[in-house]
């Protein structure tokens, strides 16, 4: 079975710093990984994803994120980041033959001035 | 944005009143599911389709049933509903999970409160 693990929680960023956020799946073969983010009171949004080739993936808002297998990570990251960037963000593996995906509990971005 | 509509989007009932919500979909997409979200847990499956009047569980399915008559709506039914199933359920659809291209497209949420 797939399992995804977001270890942290909550995170505080000031604004226009640097931000990883951590996600570790279970999977024993290769996954197709996601992450999604969802501003309060909405439905989520997808980011970027990977299912194979390049392992680093460009996604929207400046986004990008790193597959590691040896680490069984894909963590998200962006440069600099904006007040807008305050949400929830989801990662969630699936596969190929899978009819659904896992996600992670998420974690809450906020953003400091 | 995916053509995705849930109704009602708010609801309040009480324990042990059935409760039925609804996915529209425009898409044309084969797969639907019904996630809950809840502080702590992030989204956890209840039911999804994957074809007309073809469905599946999810790992928190009990208490929940859904019904899948023509390929553009889901709807998922609380029989009898408990204050444990106050909660955010979101709808979501996939044109082909599990192949190279499949991805969610999630619709904005029902906030149910049972009390």
């Amino acid at each position: 079975a797939q399992s995804v693990t977001q270890p942290d929680i909550h995170i505080t960023v000031s604004e226009g710093a640097s931000l990883e956020l951590r996600c570790n799946y279970s999977y024993g073969a290769t996954p197709y990984l996601f992450w999604y983010v969802q501003s309060p009171g909405q439905g989520l949004q997808l980011l970027l994803k990977y299912f194979s080739g390049d392992t680093l993936v460009q996604g929207i808002k400046g986004f990008e994120a790193e597959f590691k297998r040896s680490q069984s990570s894909f963590n998200l990251r962006k440069p600099s980041v904006h007040w807008s960037d305050a949400a929830e963000y989801f990662c969630a593996v699936g596969a190929l033959g899978y009819s659904t995906l896992t996600f992670g509990k998420g974690t809450m971005l906020l953003v400091s001035p | 944005d995916a053509g995705i509509t849930q109704s009602p989007r708010h609801k309040v009932t009480e324990t042990g009143t059935p409760v039925t919500l609804r996915c529209h979909q425009t898409e044309n997409h084969r797969y639907m599911y019904w996630y809950r979200q809840d502080p702590g847990h992030g989204l956890r499956l209840i039911h999804y389709s994957y074809g007309v009047k073809d469905t599946d569980k999810g790992e928190v399915s009990d208490g929940y049933s859904v019904s899948r008559s023509k390929t553009e709506d889901f709807l998922l039914t609380l029989e009898s509903a408990t204050s444990s199933q106050t909660s955010v359920y979101f709808c979501a659809i996939s044109e082909s999970m599990g192949r190279n291209t499949g991805e969610l497209f999630f619709g904005e949420g029902s906030r149910l409160t049972v009390l």
